[in-house]
């Protein structure tokens, strides 16, 4: 049972277009979302995240909205460049005694210049 | 300060033999996670480790092992590897310990083949 979902496993954007990134959820009781990117043959790196008392967190050319009553949240770059051709995941903290991150299947975003 | 040290970044096996990754995490993180990425599945939580103690273990087979040193190192061992098991392996560290909040802070992962 996939309880975060990212259901575009790709996407292709021109250079200085926007891109946006959507996952789901299903667990209400999640509260606390992050996003990584991910180049080849590297580890995930940390983006950006948003606590469920925002609607919305930026940072730079990454802002993270969350809306909670349809459990989505989504990432948009603008503008996108080049060098952020990764793979993105959300991911979410298991708070319920457990102490796990919960990861979306990924987004790959290719951008074109 | 350093990061997230993974050895080896990439092995080879065969079916039935045993692995152990390696992991050091970030000076004075003390709990360290692991994930297995394989296509298409994004990251699959195996364990967790805090003060030598597993916290949590995902739905993997006991043939999925670990153990973390008095020293926040930690190693996984795989047994009697299987075809399914060639994945990326990544092992992540957090500062806090308390709170189930904070980023992760991921190392360049273990690329296991097995034939």
């Amino acid at each position: 049972d996939q309880q975060v979902k990212q259901n575009s496993p790709s996407l292709s954007v021109q250079e200085g277009r926007i891109s946006i990134l959507n996952c789901d959820y299903t667990n209400s009781m999640f509260d606390y979302f992050l996003w990584y990117k991910k180049y080849p043959a590297e580890g995930p790196t940390f983006l950006i995240s948003i606590s469920s008392i925002k609607d919305k967190n930026e940072d730079g050319r990454f802002t993270v909205f969350l809306n909670k009553s349809a459990k989505h949240l989504s990432l948009h770059i603008v503008p996108s460049q080049p060098g952020d051709s990764a793979v993105y995941f959300c991911a979410v903290p298991f708070t319920s005694g457990t102490y796990k991150y919960i990861f979306g299947t990924g987004t790959r975003l290719k951008v074109l210049a | 300060k350093a990061g997230v040290t993974q050895t080896p970044r990439y092995l080879i096996k065969t079916r039935g033999q045993q692995v152990t990754l390696s992991c050091s995490p970030i000076s004075g993180h003390r709990s360290v996670s692991w994930y297995q990425q394989t296509p298409g599945q994004g990251l699959q939580f195996l364990f967790e480790y805090f003060s030598e103690t597993q916290r949590n273990k995902g739905n993997f087979p006991g043939r999925f092992s670990g153990r973390q040193f008095s020293n926040s190192r930690s190693e996984m061992n795989v047994s009697t590897l299987e075809l399914g098991d060639s994945a990326l392996y990544l092992c992540a560290s957090r500062l806090a310990a308390i709170t189930n909040t904070g980023e992760l802070f991921f190392g360049e992962g273990s690329r296991l083949t097995v034939l």
